[in-house]
């Protein structure tokens, strides 16, 4: 079975510093993996997809790196506002749970404050 | 563009009581799913659907039953509410392509008392 492990659970930053979120996934035998946000009383929002054979995706200020080998894909928020203080959440699509679903970890709540 | 819609957003049951949760997507995917979300334990997933006629279960499908008659619509059907399925439930859809992300719906939080 895929474990996904998202450490901290919970985590503070002042405003303008850059945000450094990791994952860790216990098989590399994967589809792609996912970076999503969630904010309170919200569904998710996908920020990032990862295919298998791509080492990183930007989006604006968001960068996500995959390294399969170690099992892990770090999230970087450049120059972190207010605005980014959310709950982010890593997911993998690979072959141990099914090549249709995603497994999730359990999220790093972020606090940027001003 | 409406994407995935969910509902009731919220519902409070008695124990042993019956509800259906709607979803439905208007973004032609063929894959479906539902989700729980409890409290420090991440999403988990109930079912989900490869297209039209077409379901199977996640991890957690007990107390549960789906259908998918139509590509737009996967509704979650509850039968004898318990207490520890009181949690918010999402509705996630995506394309056929592992390429694609998952699309969400703003969820039901859903109260069994």
């Amino acid at each position: 079975k895929q474990e996904v492990t998202q450490i901290p659970a919970a985590l503070s930053v002042p405003e303008g510093e850059n945000l450094v979120l990791n994952c860790s996934f216990t098989d590399s035998a994967i589809y792609n993996l996912q970076w999503f946000r969630q904010d309170p009383g919200k569904g998710l929002t996908s920020l990032l997809l990862i295919q298998s054979s791509q080492r990183e995706q930007t989006s604006g200020r968001l960068n996500a790196s995959l390294d399969k080998s170690s099992g892990r894909s770090t999230l970087y928020i450049a120059a972190s506002q207010p605005g980014d203080s959310a709950t982010y959440l890593c997911a993998v699509m690979g072959v141990l749970y099914g090549n249709n679903r995603l497994a999730f970890g359990k999220g790093n709540q972020v606090v940027v404050i001003p | 563009n409406a994407g995935v819609t969910q509902t009731p957003k919220f519902r409070i049951l008695k124990i042993g009581q019956s509800m259906t949760l709607q979803c439905t997507q208007d973004m032609n995917h063929n894959y479906m799913y539902w989700y729980r979300q409890d409290p420090g334990m991440g999403l988990k997933l109930i079912y989900y659907s490869v297209g039209a006629g077409i379901t199977d279960k996640g991890e957690v499908p007990n107390g549960y039953n789906v259908s998918r008659s139509t590509t737009e619509d996967f509704p979650l059907r509850l039968e004898l509410a318990a207490p520890s399925q009181t949690s918010v439930y999402f509705c996630a859809s995506s394309y056929a392509d592992r390429g694609r992300p998952l699309h969400f719906g703003n969820g039901t939080r859903l109260t069994v008392t």
